[in-house]
């Protein structure tokens, strides 16, 4: 069965320095999506993407954050300068095209925990 | 801004009780999803709510949508340990664009 996959699964960097989170998301899939779960709370959308641009982005995505579809399979989010406050398990979704065009659920992939020291 | 509340946060429950779970949103929506999360893992896909009253079943679990109330529920029958999780509704008002979550419910069934 096809899935969502990322890499790493464990991200540990000194605050101040760039991270890329890479995401392979399933590939009949053209819609894309980052979310956030800081330990213990709630997941948090950040980002969706669709046809090479941001679609819809949240108050957290401000512009230390960026995303990219470098190829035809993967999926990045790239922290500029990340903060202590980023820590937290980052999840790449997709999702395709449903009936009569409508859009489909979204499948998560295992995440990226991300731990700033 | 759309709102999700979920309760209880925490449910602890017997083997072979049953329980329901409630998701209140604040926006009107025709899109619901549960998802469920075991520790340290990600988000499995239960139920795709995407009318009023839509109802679906799988195993112990049904989930059922009420548009007009902004409610969802979660039902559980007879308890088993493997439900042990936590339980997230989120809810779609952008067209496929971004699901709010709400806060989780945390499912312990107890022996």
């Amino acid at each position: 069965e096809p899935e969502v996959t990322q890499t790493p699964s464990h991200q540990v960097t000194q605050m101040g320095q760039e991270v890329i989170l890479r995401c392979v998301p399933i590939s009949n899939h053209l819609y894309f999506y980052w979310y956030r779960q800081i330990l213990g709370q709630k997941v948090e959308f950040l980002v969706s993407f669709y046809n090479n641009e941001i679609s819809e982005k949240s108050e957290i995505f401000d512009d230390q954050f960026s995303v990219e579809r470098p190829d035809g399979s993967n999926f990045t989010l790239k922290i500029r300068s990340t903060k202590l406050e980023d820590s937290a398990m980052y999840f790449c979704a997709s999702s395709g095209l449903g009936l009569a065009g409508t859009y489909n659920e979204q499948f998560f992939g295992p995440g990226t925990r991300l731990t700033v020291l | 801004e759309l709102k999700v509340e979920q309760n209880p946060l925490f449910l602890s429950m017997q083997e072979g009780k049953n329980y329901t779970i409630y998701c209140n949103y604040s926006t009107t929506s025709d899109r619901l999803y549960w998802y469920r999360q075991d520790p340290g893992k990600s988000l499995e896909s239960l139920f795709v709510l995407l009318s009023n009253g839509a109802v679906k079943q799988e195993g112990r679990l049904m989930a059922s949508l009420d548009t007009k109330a902004r409610l969802s529920t979660l039902h559980i029958t007879a308890a088993v340990h493997d439900l042990s999780a936590t339980y997230f509704c989120a809810v779609d008002i952008n067209a496929g664009n971004m699901l709010t979550f709400g806060g989780g419910t945390r499912l312990m069934v107890k022996p």
